[in-house]
């Protein structure tokens, strides 16, 4: 595809669900990044991955929180027992490599009511 | 503790009327600096990279430089279309993450 590719675009789920995010990178792109915006403020770092494993997972606030990406290519951010608190912008980048500048998607906006 | 913060916070500009938006920081080794653009309910819109000290990039109405300590984004005869908030990243040597800015929302009136 042309860019970075979030799915759904919009997610809104109840206190305690489960709940996962789609991400499809940028064709040939190896490194792949998730990082939450709040209102106002920049993004913040969750994951890092080079290939299929996660390099950099040191952004997770919690257990809660895991992200994978079993072929290299799309990515899943999965968040369990969701919290008011998970409310959020959650964005994917993707690069050639962890020196080259990012192209972020459109991101996934998820509310927790 | 790596570091980065952008000034100010927010800008109002009149159609033409050239500035400069600033991003400083403070990190152990620099990899590389990134300019991005955000427009509201999108996600950042690549710009520039910078890695060295000295460095300048140009794209339109916009140049981005880069000392040992900040870099600043410079915007020339701004347009109504410039404004969006415009984020700062750096990417620290011995790390994978971007470390963010809280950016700067810039509103050019016609």
């Amino acid at each position: 595809g042309a860019g970075v590719s979030q799915t759904p675009s919009n997610k809104v789920t109840e206190k305690g669900k489960y709940v996962e995010l789609r991400c499809d990178p940028i064709s040939g792109h190896t490194a792949l990044y998730w990082y939450r915006q709040s209102l106002g403020q920049g993004p913040e770092f969750l994951i890092y991955f080079q290939g299929t494993g996660a390099a950099d997972d040191s952004g997770l606030p919690n257990d809660r929180f895991f992200a994978v990406r079993p072929e290299g290519s799309v990515s899943t951010l999965k968040i369990q027992r969701t919290e008011r608190g998970d409310s959020a912008v959650y964005l994917c980048a993707s690069s050639y490599g962890r020196d080259a500048e990012a192209f972020f998607g459109q991101g996934t906006r998820l509310t927790v009511v | 503790e790596d570091q980065v913060t952008q000034s100010p916070e927010a800008l109002r500009l009149q159609e033409g009327e050239s500035s400069s938006l600033n991003c400083s920081y403070t990190v152990s080794g620099l990899r590389g600096l990134f300019w991005y653009r955000q427009d509201p309910g999108k996600g950042p819109e690549f710009l520039f990279t910078l890695y060295s000290a000295g460095e300048e990039k140009e794209k339109e109405r916009l140049k981005a430089t880069l000392t040992k300590k900040e870099s600043f984004l410079h915007i020339t005869a701004p347009k109504p279309e410039d404004s969006a908030t415009y984020l700062c990243a750096v990417h620290a040597s011995g790390t994978y993450k971007y470390i963010f800015g809280t950016g700067t929302r810039l509103k050019v009136l016609a």
